[in-house]
């Protein structure tokens, strides 16, 4: 099946920096990657995904990159707020029946202000 | 986007006793997922609530502490049974729509 394994597993950041957090898988079949924003006491909400047959997605200060043939993808945020502070998941999905996110251990993003 | 609703949002349990949770969606949705948050931990599958067959569970995960009601596209249940201490967790209803998947807001159960 399916493993995700996601680094860091804590970052610090200086408030106006970038933060990169990268993720593998081992299921090269693999071909939805979400990334989730976990805020403390609340669920998690997509915040962008990317699909298999793309390499990079941006949104405002948000991106996502996919190398398939190595089997990695990374979030990268921009310009890091406050309110970036949460915890970040990764997660993989094969697009048949049965659709099923195997998610990452998680990283816990601080930004320092 | 699909809007997904939970409850109950938050829980005590007392050990031993058993307590179900309850998923709506706004939209007719084939696959229905139940999710376990432990503490500190990130998110594992327990099982995909199948509309009109039985749920299909996860390794680790039984029929017997987590049964799984789907009787329609919109509407699924999780039952916790014989809670323990090692259940307090958060349990998210998630749905895969318009090849997105989305969550609930979670149930936060505490048994003690």
């Amino acid at each position: 099946g399916e493993n995700v394994e996601q680094h860091p597993s804590t970052l610090s950041v200086q408030e106006g920096d970038s933060a990169v957090i990268k993720c593998t898988y081992s299921d090269s079949a693999s071909n939805y990657f979400p990334w989730y924003k976990q805020e403390l006491g609340k669920r998690p909400q997509l915040i962008i995904d990317i699909r298999s047959n793309v390499g990079e997605k941006k949104d405002q200060r948000i991106a996502v990159t996919l190398n398939k043939t190595a089997k990695h993808f990374s979030l990268h945020i921009t310009e890091t707020q406050p309110e970036d502070s949460a915890v970040y998941f990764c997660a993989a999905l094969k697009k048949e029946y049965g659709n099923k996110l195997v998610f990452g251990a998680g990283t816990i993003l601080r930004v320092k202000s | 986007s699909a809007v997904i609703s939970q409850k109950p949002s938050r829980d005590i349990c007392q050990r031993g006793t058993s307590l179900t949770i309850q998923c709506q969606v706004d939209s007719q949705v084939t696959m229905m997922f139940w999710y376990r948050q432990q503490p500190g931990q990130s998110l594992t599958l327990i099982a995909t609530a199948n509309q009109g067959s039985e749920a299909t569970y996860e390794s680790g995960f039984v029929i017997d502490k987590f049964p799984i009601s789907r009787p329609n596209l919109t509407f699924s249940t999780l039952t916790v049974s014989n809670m323990s201490p090692e259940d307090s967790s958060i349990y998210l209803c998630s749905v895969d729509a318009f090849s997105t998947i989305y969550f609930g807001e979670g149930s936060w159960l505490t048994v003690v």
